[in-house]
């Protein structure tokens, strides 16, 4: 069974503060991974995905991979209350049709 | 902008009723997805279609049937209700031969009683 994991929260930071979501996969083997936002009674949009170790910045956003710890990140920057929402990890595992697992979620709490 | 629409957002159904859960997108996409959602379990995958008349098992396919007769309709049957099937029903679509990008639709939450 394929796993991807993330701290349920929820995770309280300060308006203007960094918001730091982590998210650990199980399969050696993954290709692509990806952070969707979903607000409250909404449904998930993609945000952000990356595909080689590293950093990725898209304004305030940063997603960060680790393959080798099979670790994925993703750093808000200059946190608002409108960033208030469950962030989703998906994570591909290559295998035959490429098949993306989500994490169950951590709820992010920006306080003014 | 990719649109992916549910045939309801709230449905309230008896225990053996037979339920039909619609999706329809827009934008050409050959895959299409249906998931369920819950309070700490997350998004689980039922089926997927990646062509028409096309349909493979997800992880929980349970209890759940599909149809795909045509590229923008990809149809969730739930053939006889039970009420842990209580949920919410997430239909999703993606381009091409990539699951990368998936555009949801607005989700339907149904009740089973």
């Amino acid at each position: 069974q394929k796993e991807v994991e993330q701290n349920s929260g929820p995770l309280s930071v300060p308006e203007g503060a960094i918001a730091s979501l982590n998210c650990t996969y199980s399969d050696r083997g993954s290709q692509s991974f990806f952070w969707y936002r979903q607000y409250s009674g909404k449904s998930p949009e993609l945000i952000m995905s990356i595909y080689s170790n590293g950093d990725k910045e898209d304004g305030r956003f940063t997603a960060q991979l680790n393959k080798a710890s099979q670790y994925v990140s993703l750093l808000i920057r200059d946190s608002q209350p409108s960033d208030s929402a469950t962030y989703l990890c998906a994570v591909n595992f290559f295998g035959g049709y490429q098949k993306v697992t989500f994490g169950t979620g951590t709820k992010l709490q920006v306080i003014p | 902008d990719v649109k992916v629409t549910q045939s309801s957002r709230y449905l309230v159904k008896r225990t053996g009723e037979k339920v039909f859960l619609e999706c329809v997108q827009d934008m050409d996409h050959e895959n299409m997805f249906w998931y369920r959602q819950d309070p700490g379990l997350g998004l689980r995958l039922i089926y997927f279609s990646y062509d028409v008349k096309m349909k493979e098992k997800g992880d929980i396919p349970e209890g759940y049937s599909v149809s795909r007769e045509k590229k923008e309709r990809f149809s969730l049957i739930l053939e006889s209700a039970s009420t842990n099937q209580t949920s919410m029903y997430l239909c999703a679509s993606s381009p091409g031969t990539s699951w990368e990008t998936q555009y949801f639709g607005p989700g339907t939450r149904l009740l089973v009683l």
